[in-house]
Parts: C-alpha cells; sequence; structure tokens
C-alpha cells in the first residue's frame, strides 16, 4: 500500500493563477480531509468528504473548491491564487468517522508570489 | 467556539521525562488524540483517549480527563528522534481540531 499521495511536491504560483493538488489514497477509506499548515501553527481544516459524491466546508475553506469523484481521489482546487495561501498542504483520510486515527500525506508547500 | 491549548516549547535532555498539556474548549467532544511531526514531515498518530484515563503505547503515554477538559502526553526515556512538533486534536464528530502544537527540543 502506498498509503496517501499527494502531487505536485512543490509549486510557486503568481498571483492569480489556478491551480489543482492532487491526493489519492489507496486504503479504501470512506473518508478525506484537506488540511493546511501555516509556519510555526496547527493544521486548519479546508474542506473534507465522508464519501464520492459528498463534500462539506471545514474552518477556513475561502479560496478553495474540492470534488469527490472517487473512493480514491480527493483534488483541492485553488482558484485566483492569493499570497494569504501560501502554506503547506497536507491531505489525509480515515477509514470511518469513527476512526480516530487520520493517515496522512506528505504534503505539497506552496508558494504564492 | 473551539480552542485548545498547548505549550509553545518544550526542552528536556535525554533519558528525561517530559509532559505536555492539552486543555481544550469544544462545542462536542468525541476523544482527543496526538499527533507527532517532524521538520518536514507528515503528522503521525500517537495515541487517543475516548474515556478518562491513562492510556500506554510504549514510551509514550495520553491521559484524558473530560470533567476537566484537559489532557496529556507523556514521553519516557527520551531520545534525540523525540525532537518534533506535538499536536493535540479534538474529534468533533466528523474532523479533528488540531492545537497549535509544542514544539519539543531533547539534548543530549
Amino acid at each position: 500500500n502506498a498509503g496517501v499521495t499527494q502531487t505536485p511536491k512543490f509549486r510557486i504560483l503568481k498571483i492569480g493563477q489556478s491551480m489543482t493538488l492532487q491526493c489519492t489514497q489507496d486504503m479504501n477509506h470512506n473518508y478525506m480531509y484537506w488540511y493546511r499548515q501555516d509556519p510555526g501553527m496547527g493544521l486548519k481544516l479546508i474542506y473534507y468528504s465522508v464519501g464520492a459524491g459528498i463534500t462539506d466546508k471545514g474552518e477556513v475553506p475561502n479560496g478553495y473548491n474540492v470534488s469527490r469523484s472517487t473512493t480514491e481521489d480527493f483534488p483541492l482546487r485553488l482558484e485566483l491564487a492569493a499570497p494569504s495561501q501560501t502554506s503547506v498542504y497536507f491531505c489525509a483520510s480515515s477509514y470511518t468517522r469513527d476512526s480516530y486515527e487520520q493517515y496522512f500525506g506528505p504534503g505539497t508547500r506552496l508558494t504564492v508570489t | 467556539g473551539q480552542s485548545l491549548e498547548q505549550p509553545s516549547e518544550v526542552t528536556a535532555v535525554e533519558g528525561a521525562i517530559v509532559q505536555i498539556n492539552c486543555t481544550y474548549q469544544t462545542s462536542g467532544f468525541y476523544g482527543l488524540s496526538w499527533y507527532q511531526q517532524h521538520d518536514g514531515g507528515a503528522p503521525t498518530f500517537l495515541s487517543y483517549n475516548a474515556l478518562d484515563g491513562l492510556e500506554e503505547t510504549g514510551r509514550f503515554s495520553s491521559f484524558l480527563s473530560r470533567s476537566d477538559s484537559y489532557g496529556y502526553l507523556l514521553l519516557q526515556e527520551l531520545q534525540m528522534k523525540d525532537s518534533a512538533s506535538y499536536f493535540c486534536a479534538v474529534r468533533n464528530t466528523d474532523k479533528l481540531i488540531f492545537g497549535t502544537g509544542t514544539r519539543l527540543q531533547v539534548f543530549p
């Protein structure tokens, strides 16, 4: 099992550009999450999904969009990138809502200049 | 509102014991988790408490008191590789709410 994989590892965007951060898990987990982590801070939940076709907002959803067409994939879309979106983005998954362990991908380090 | 408080930094020497505290205030509570994150790495799960009391996993133990909205992570026989950030996180229905993290530095 590869676990949770994310691409790209690093990306530099110019203000106003758009991009999609990819996340794939091969553990057949129903629940998937997107977090952002600013330097020296904890993780903030952007969006999450409880299964294919179902997504919901987290604490900081503005400026982002998600979709969940399959169990395995949960891409995060940034439209009109802004410097405030410079951060490290982590995707995570868990089997059920009652699963107390989330499995994290390696992260994508994004810089918007 | 929801908030979790942890000390920002803790230092200790190899072989010592260190305790990292976490107090929380949430509208719903289903359990307290602890995650470890090395610099440049992803968070990895350490432990989980749904009920009051102590859970032990090797050198690490975690404690929860729901009446006090308080928990802690206890690290024993510290090793240099334990230098990392430690986050407590409260499970609230479908989501985890993370604290801002405690940076642990272990010195020889």
